[in-house]
């Protein structure tokens, strides 16, 4: 697609419950992140795919959290039981190596 | 300490005043970004460099990389530029600044 596409674009859940998001990352970026942005916080990282490459899990603040990604293209966040320090914006953005990223706008999850 | 330090941590501005923003980091990077975040959240990337200096409208970026050194430049400031700036280097993955949080009042 044009840009990168994130669903929901809101969540709101009720805490110990599991939570999807998706990505759609540019046609053809083989390099996708995931961040997060807790409120009136920096940017944080969370977890980077290249190609067909391991993944690099070193920001996943937890076992509840995790990411898996087909190929090339879309990919899936998944928190499971939440809690309500995980309410966030979660931001994907992909890249073609090491060229400029295209951020999506982002699921904002809210736990309640 | 962080890896990516940003200042100022906030600016208030003039219309129409000449404005900068740093970053200074502290490890190897392959290219560095400037990104603006509006309120809402939208990410919009402005810039990305491995050297010397780029140029887009009012916007101006500049790098040292022997220093470790970016500065962002808003020439002509307009309200409209209000925004959260955020300085990030790429070491296999983004590693952000804090962000700059930019307000030009009319």
């Amino acid at each position: 697609g044009a840009g990168v596409s994130q669903s929901p674009s809101n969540k709101v859940t009720e805490k110990g419950k599991d939570v999807e998001l998706r990505c759609d990352p540019i046609s053809g970026h083989t390099a996708l992140y995931w961040y997060r942005q807790r409120l009136g916080q920096g940017l944080e990282f969370l977890i980077y795919f290249q190609g067909n490459s391991a993944p690099d899990k070193s920001g996943l603040p937890s076992d509840r959290f995790s990411a898996e990604r087909t190929g090339e293209s879309v990919s899936t966040l998944t928190i499971q039981r939440t809690q309500q320090e995980d309410s966030a914006v979660y931001l994907c953005a992909s890249s073609l190596g090491d060229s400029g990223y295209t951020f999506g706008s982002g699921t904002r999850l809210t736990v309640v | 300490k962080n890896e990516v330090e940003q200042s100022p941590q906030n600016l208030t501005a003039q219309e129409g005043e000449f404005i900068t923003i740093n970053c200074s980091y502290s490890v190897g990077i392959s290219a560095l970004h400037w990104l603006q975040q509006h309120p809402g959240g939208g990410i919009v990337s402005l810039f990305m460099l491995s050297s010397g200096k780029k140029k887009h409208g009012r916007l101006i970026a500049t790098i040292n990389i022997q220093e470790k050194h970016s500065s962002l430049h808003i020439t002509a400031s307009h309200p409209r530029d209000s925004a959260v700036y955020i300085c990030a280097v790429n070491k296999n993955k983004l590693i952000f600044g804090t962000g700059t949080l930019l307000a030009v009042q009319p």
